[in-house]
């Protein structure tokens, strides 16, 4: 069955430094999401990402959060000024229709800030 | 705004015996339910979703699900547990034309021999 897959697994950044996050979705899939976990709490949505453009993002997804789909196959996430509470485990999901087909979900990437 | 509730943070089950794993929403029109499984260290796999028509839905590794639009439930059921189904069990809603999921808080299963 075709997965989600997120790299790395687990990344460790200073504070202050960038980070990109990245994700492989499912090939025939179109709509791409990023959401967090911050460790003990729930998973947290933070933005969609449809025809190269954001459709929904979070009070979190701020100016320090991007996403991009720079080729066919990777969609990323970046943090440019990583801060201690950005540690979290970071899911990568896609979904091949908007509300009426579920979203599957990667194995996360655990950020941790130093 | 959608919200899910899971009253239940841990619950401990023998194994063989039954299962039910609590999820109420707050939405005001149909929302899409599912419900997902963490084992450690591992992401969010489906575990059953409801769109639409039968209100029992079955999934896999055996769990069904039932939306009670009265009670604005989706509990989690499954007649007999394993040891391998102990992980954290998280609800989730979303609404048509808005593909944002809403988790709950999740509940930790514990699976005794």
């Amino acid at each position: 069955e075709p997965e989600v897959t997120q790299t790395p697994s687990h990344q460790v950044t200073q504070m202050g430094q960038e980070v990109i996050l990245r994700c492989v979705p499912i090939s025939n899939h179109l709509y791409f999401y990023w959401y967090r976990q911050i460790l003990g709490q729930k998973v947290e949505f933070l933005v969609s990402f449809y025809n190269n453009e954001i459709s929904e993002k979070s009070e979190i997804f701020d100016d320090q959060f991007s996403v991009e789909r720079p080729d066919g196959s990777n969609f990323t996430l970046k943090i440019r000024s990583t801060k201690l509470e950005d540690s979290a485990m970071y899911f990568c999901a896609s979904s091949r229709d908007r509300a009426n087909q579920p979203q599957h979900f990667g194995d996360g990437t655990r950020l941790s800030i130093l | 705004a959608q919200s899910v509730t899971q009253p239940d943070i841990h619950i401990t089950v023998s194994e063989g015996a039954s299962l039910e794993l609590r999820c109420n929403y707050s939405y005001g029109a149909t929302p899409y339910l599912f419900w997902y499984v963490q084992s450690p260290g591992q992401g969010l796999q489906l575990l059953l979703k409801y769109f639409s028509g039968d209100t029992l839905v079955q999934g896999i590794k055996g769990f069904e699900a039932e939306f009670k639009r009265s009670q604005s439930s989706f509990n989690l059921r499954k007649p007999s547990v394993h040891w391998s189904d102990a992980a954290e069990y998280f609800c989730a809603v979303a609404n048509f034309g808005n593909e944002k999921l809403t988790f709950g808080t999740g509940t930790r299963l514990t699976i005794i021999p």
